[in-house]
């Protein structure tokens, strides 16, 4: 039962171009949407979030945009560099329910950007 | 700021050994995740503590594991028993609030391998 999915497991793009990472969720009840990124070796880093009664989410390069209706996330990366080739995790949560806290992860999609 | 620590970075055991991990949060950090990790899979969602109270655990965490947070600070993850199938990563992570849309930050994981 894959609540969160990521179904782009790689992605290649040339530096300065557009990145754009897609996450799809079945859960209804997920409220708050988050993305991670993950370099080998070390854990993943928040990068991003998203409450569910807004749109669009944006902070420097890093833009999230939320279609509720659809259940459907995106990251945008403007403009792609390539210190951001890494894996980018889409995680979904609850959180006014009782669990609060308990993030459901999509499985990760490996960016990779070119110089 | 030290962040999440977790040892051993990696442990290989014999298949019906016990295995025994410990994560140390972000100072003052009240709430401790536990995560694990598969090929190709993003974190799974084990448990989680409030201080010291263990507040939630998945059907992932069957009898044979067992989590502690004695006082409120570091944790420690227990295998019994333990089966190729526990061969993962697992990942702890630490944030401050009592809000679930609190951001946790990961520790670098400890990558079990179950021969």
């Amino acid at each position: 039962d894959q609540q969160v999915k990521q179904n782009s497991p790689s992605l290649s793009v040339q530096e300065g171009r557009i990145s754009i990472l897609n996450c799809d969720y079945t859960n209804s009840m997920f409220d708050y949407f988050l993305w991670y990124k993950k370099y080998p070796a070390e854990g993943p880093t928040f990068l991003i979030s998203i409450s569910s009664i807004k749109d669009k989410n944006e902070d420097g390069r890093f833009t999230v945009f939320l279609n509720k209706s659809a259940k459907h996330l995106s990251l945008h990366i403007v403009p792609s560099q390539p210190g951001d080739s890494a894996v980018y995790f889409c995680a979904a949560l609850n959180a006014g329910g009782t669990s609060y806290g308990k993030l459901t992860f999509g499985q990760g999609t490996i960016l990779t950007v070119h110089p | 700021d030290t962040g999440v620590s977790q040892d051993p970075r990696h442990k290989i055991t014999k298949r019906g050994q016990n295995v025994t991990f410990r994560c140390d949060p972000i100072s003052e950090h009240n709430r401790l995740y536990w995560y694990r990790q598969t090929l190709g899979q993003g974190p799974e969602f084990l448990t989680y503590f409030q201080n010291e109270a263990q507040l939630e655990k998945s059907r992932l965490l069957s009898d044979r594991f067992s989590a502690e947070r004695p006082k409120g600070s570091f944790s420690t993850l227990e295998i019994q028993r333990t089966e190729q199938g526990d061969s993962a990563m697992y990942l702890c992570a630490s944030s401050l609030g009592t809000s679930g849309r609190d951001t946790q930050y990961f520790g670098p994981g400890t990558r079990l391998t179950v021969l």
